[in-house]
């Protein structure tokens, strides 16, 4: 089936420790973006990458980090520099220059104790 | 950078009522779409629709492009259908950053 694969679903970190979360699609789309949602506030932009080997910041990019080796691979690490990274992380991807219309995976919540 | 605002915030409804989302847009749109979270965090697309109007069984959209808003129309509510709505807008430019906005709640009572 294709779709967009994030994992771990549940993770739990102490406080100082960088996270890597997985986000594999093989939909074979050009762009792959990171979101972050907080309870009852909507999404916002990480980071987003438009081709292999390239990628740009979003509205939060600060503690996060990022790579886009393969085309199906986006993987987003959570540094100890993040604030507040207890959140629910959502990987999304689209074709770009066809429909643009975006897809995501079923989301990654991160708990920092 | 480009404003998505939604209205409402939140709304609560009786099943078998029908309801009008809004989504207004600040700035000019390549492409806009509808996505429905449920209550585990899935987001689903709902509606591709940078401009017209689109239909999907009790679900509707319309983009008024040149007036920067867009339309969802819920008819028959349903409780499988309460969860949160948002709006999805990529900017004029193609520069692939999609942005959202904050959703609107919507709560059906059985």
């Amino acid at each position: 089936d294709g779709g967009i694969t994030q994992s771990p679903k549940y993770l739990f970190r102490k406080e100082g420790q960088n996270v890597t979360l997985s986000c594999e699609q093989n939909l074979n789309h050009d762009a792959m973006y990171w979101y972050r949602q907080d309870p009852g506030q909507g999404l916002r932009l990480i980071y987003y990458s438009q081709i292999v080997n390239d990628f740009q910041k979003g509205d939060i990019a600060e503690g996060y980090s990022v790579s886009r080796e393969k085309k199906e691979s986006f993987p987003l690490t959570v540094t100890s520099a993040q604030k507040n990274p207890t959140a629910f992380y959502l990987c999304a991807s689209s074709q770009r220059g066809i429909t643009g219309e975006l897809f995501f995976g079923e989301g990654s919540r991160l708990t920092v104790l | 950078g480009i404003q998505v605002e939604q209205s409402p915030p939140d709304l609560i409804l009786q099943e078998g009522a029908n309801s009008t989302l809004r989504c207004n847009f600040s700035d000019s749109v390549n492409n806009l779409q509808w996505f429905h979270q449920n209550p585990w965090g899935q987001l689903i697309n709902l509606f591709y629709i940078p401009s017209g109007t689109k239909q999907n069984g009790r679900l509707s959209a319309t983009t008024v492009a040149t007036e920067r808003y867009s339309l969802l129309y819920i008819s028959s509510s349903q409780t499988t259908d309460s969860g949160v709505y948002f709006c999805a807008v990529e900017k004029m430019n193609r520069d692939d950053k999609i942005i959202f906005g904050k959703g609107t709640r919507l709560h059906i009572l059985p």
